[in-house]
């Protein structure tokens, strides 16, 4: 079965630390989908990237970035030179199998992060 | 830009009371999804649809039915609510299957059965 774990329930840093968010991911499907999203207090949560286990290639965002490391099971993401309006609970999300898979419809979400960003 | 829309935003129900949330998305997405989130926990699948008359069961279906008989809409009804059923409840939807494409959420209805 599917699993993602985010062992950091709560972490805070102080405006323009860099801080990074751990994501550990378990699935028997060499076809899988990785996902980070954002739920600011606002509540709605907002798609930040997606990968594919075929590709391990280190993504930058502006201030964000991904390391997908498949070898520890592990997608990462790095906020650098934190903001405030980064606050926010983030998750990591896993999905499984081909396009017209039953695991194709179902992201298996961790529990989240929440990082709170002092001024 | 409305996305996807939800209503109520917050709900609060007896035991056995049954009623309706809404939603409905405007980016003639086939694939719509409902989601419950717990305290401290991440979001786990109740139902799911993959176009107009076509729904089925996600991780935790029972207490829950859904219909859609039109692309743009997907209600979630209890019919006999429970303290379990207390949550925050997010629709949403996507142009693809959830695996291959982004999922665009509604901003959540929080419902609380006493």
């Amino acid at each position: 079965a599917q699993k993602v774990t985010q062992a950091q329930t709560e972490i805070s840093v102080v405006e323009k630390e860099d801080v990074t968010l751990d994501c550990v991911y378990e699935t028997r499907d060499t076809t899988y989908y990785l996902f980070w999203y954002k739920q600011p207090p606002s509540g709605e949560l907002v798609f930040l990237i997606r990968r594919n286990s075929f590709d391990e290639q280190n993504e930058i965002s502006g201030r964000y970035s991904w390391n997908f490391q498949k070898s520890t099971s592990s997608f990462n993401f790095t906020i650098t030179a934190s903001q405030v309006v980064d606050s926010a609970v983030y998750f990591c999300a896993l999905s499984e199998g081909s396009y017209s898979g039953a695991g194709s419809y179902q992201l298996t979400f961790g529990k989240g992060t929440k990082l709170s960003v002092i001024p | 830009n409305a996305g996807v829309t939800q209503t109520p935003k917050f709900r609060i129900l007896k035991i056995g009371q049954s009623m309706t949330l809404q939603c409905a998305q405007d980016m003639n997405h086939n694939y719509m999804y409902w989601y419950r989130q717990d305290p401290g926990m991440g979001l786990k699948l109740i139902y799911y649809s993959v176009g107009a008359g076509i729904t089925d069961k996600g991780e935790v279906p029972n207490g829950y039915n859904v219909s859609r008989s039109t692309t743009e809409d997907f209600p979630l009804r209890l019919e006999l609510a429970a303290p379990s059923q207390t949550s925050v409840y997010f629709c949403a939807s996507s142009v693809a299957t959830a695996n291959t494409g982004e999922l665009f959420f509604g901003e959540g209805s929080r419902l609380t059965v006493l």
